[in-house]
């Protein structure tokens, strides 16, 4: 398997500008997440999927935040309207959740977003 | 609150000495505990996954182990080498599938 795959990889939009990026998990993974990381706050969880079913979202920061996963093996997380503190590296992840317990989290390489 | 603490937040060690990373958490209710290393610029990679109902897991020159009743792991790296720099990173399932993360320690391995 390749991975957790990430598209794109880097990404520069001005302030106001709507920022879509994108997530393939693993195949056979069920659950995916939407991992933020700065210099300041490190990794923060912004919402994780179950199956395709948004479990907690409460990591998300606010309204302008939305993610989906329209299928088990492609997930969005958009930025509408993206402004300048919303650059960071944006990770997603992937695991195959077991009935009591998690199993491992793999990780993607990850978006750079720069709001300028 | 549940919390994860890494100290150091840095640490530089002569090449082929052992050393240990340190992990702390809150909640002794743990599901299991995840070790990351994180090169610059890059993504998350897996080094362990320690099951709640384990001590300890060994990968090579790696050894974490777990102690939930203390709400500690250590992660052991025997004979570093530089190509060990990096940062490392502790995370924790909380009896839920939320991983939360510890702030890292960056590792660099003097040659």
């Amino acid at each position: 398997d390749a991975g957790v795959i990430q598209s794109p990889r880097h990404e520069v939009t001005e302030m106001g500008q709507e920022v879509t990026l994108r997530c393939k998990p693993i195949s056979g993974h069920n659950s995916l997440f939407w991992y933020r990381q700065t210099m300041m706050r490190g990794l923060e969880l912004l919402i994780y999927f179950n199956n395709n079913v948004p479990i907690d979202d409460s990591g998300m920061p606010e309204d302008r935040f939305s993610a989906k996963m329209p299928n088990a093996s492609f997930s969005t997380l958009k930025i509408q309207p993206s402004e300048p503190r919303d650059s960071a590296v944006y990770f997603c992840a992937s695991s195959l959740a077991a009935l009591r317990g998690v199993a491992e989290a793999f990780f993607g390489q990850g978006t750079r977003l720069t709001v300028v | 609150k549940q919390e994860v603490t890494q100290i150091p937040a840095a640490l530089s060690v002569p090449e082929g000495e052992n050393l240990v990373l340190n992990c702390s958490f809150t909640d002794s209710a743990i599901y299991n505990l995840q070790w990351f290393r994180q090169d610059p610029g890059k993504g998350l990679t897996s080094l362990l996954l320690i099951q709640s109902s384990q001590r300890e897991q060994t990968s090579g020159r790696l050894n974490a182990s777990l102690d939930k009743s203390s709400g500690r792991s250590t992660l052991y790296i025997a004979a570093s080498q530089p190509g060990d720099s990096a940062t490392y990173l502790c995370a924790v399932y909380f009896g839920n599938e939320k991983l939360t993360f510890g702030t890292g320690t960056r590792l660099t391995i003097i040659p």
